[in-house]
């Protein structure tokens, strides 16, 4: 089984400024690991992922996340964000040979101007 | 690339309704699709996963009966949620991916917000 622990249920980040919302995982097989982002009334779409190789990975709009096996992690950072950038964040993780993501509780990130 | 398109986004019916939701793969062809229903500021909870041309498999909880799920394509799989009662409504969200091992990131439509009154 593995599971997927969002900590922080919401980040409050002033326009411009970094942020890092962290993700933890648990699973006693190799994964792979998600983030995605959610807009009000929308579906979710893919920032990054990782699969395998380098463990620091860039996505869209300017975000990248570090996948540290030893802690189990997979946080996602942005060196400064924009009000655009206001969504709900999730994490999410699946594993070789099963396609079903698990996800986290989600991140609500607000930007204050 | 890799679009889905879910349809309708917003349905609001009567009590005892069944009500059809739709899910595309419009350029990809789709070889599982995953039903997921969200509550309001909740995480996503996975309902069944559907391959093309076989029956879907439900999670632990959710009743095959009252959730009917159709993958006629590789490109078109449907949602029907039968009788619907007040406890029902929620957001409803499709995912395609077109490829199986887990290492492929599956694609979401937009949701479909379901009223039931």
């Amino acid at each position: 089984a593995q599971s997927v622990t969002q900590l922080d249920s919401q980040v409050p980040v002033f326009e411009e400024a970094p942020v890092e919302l962290r993700c933890n995982y648990s699973s006693s097989v190799s994964v792979y690991l998600f983030w995605y982002v959610q807009y009000p009334n929308q579906g979710l779409q893919l920032l990054l992922k990782y699969l395998s190789g380098s463990t620091l990975v860039k996505g869209i709009n300017g975000f990248e996340a570090e996948f540290n096996k030893s802690q189990t992690s997979f946080h996602l950072r942005k060196p400064s964000v924009h009000i655009s950038d206001t969504a709900e964040y999730f994490c999410a993780v699946s594993s070789r040979g099963n396609e079903k993501l698990t996800f986290g509780t989600g991140t609500r990130l607000t930007i204050i101007p | 690339g890799a679009v889905v398109s879910q349809h309708p986004s917003w349905v609001i019916c009567k009590s005892g309704t069944s009500v059809k939701i739709e899910c595309r793969s419009l350029d990809f062809q789709a070889t599982t699709m995953f039903w997921y229903r969200q509550f309001p500021k909740q995480s996503l909870m996975l309902m069944a996963t559907s391959n093309e041309g076989s029956k879907a498999t439900y999670e632990q909880g959710v009743e095959k009966d009252k959730f009917l799920i159709n993958h006629a394509s590789l490109t078109l799989s449907t949602l029907t949620v039968t009788s619907a009662h007040p406890e029902d409504s929620s957001f409803y969200i499709c995912s395609a991916t077109p490829g199986a091992g887990g290492n492929q990131p599956q694609h979401f439509g937009d949701g479909t917000r379901l009223s039931i009154l």
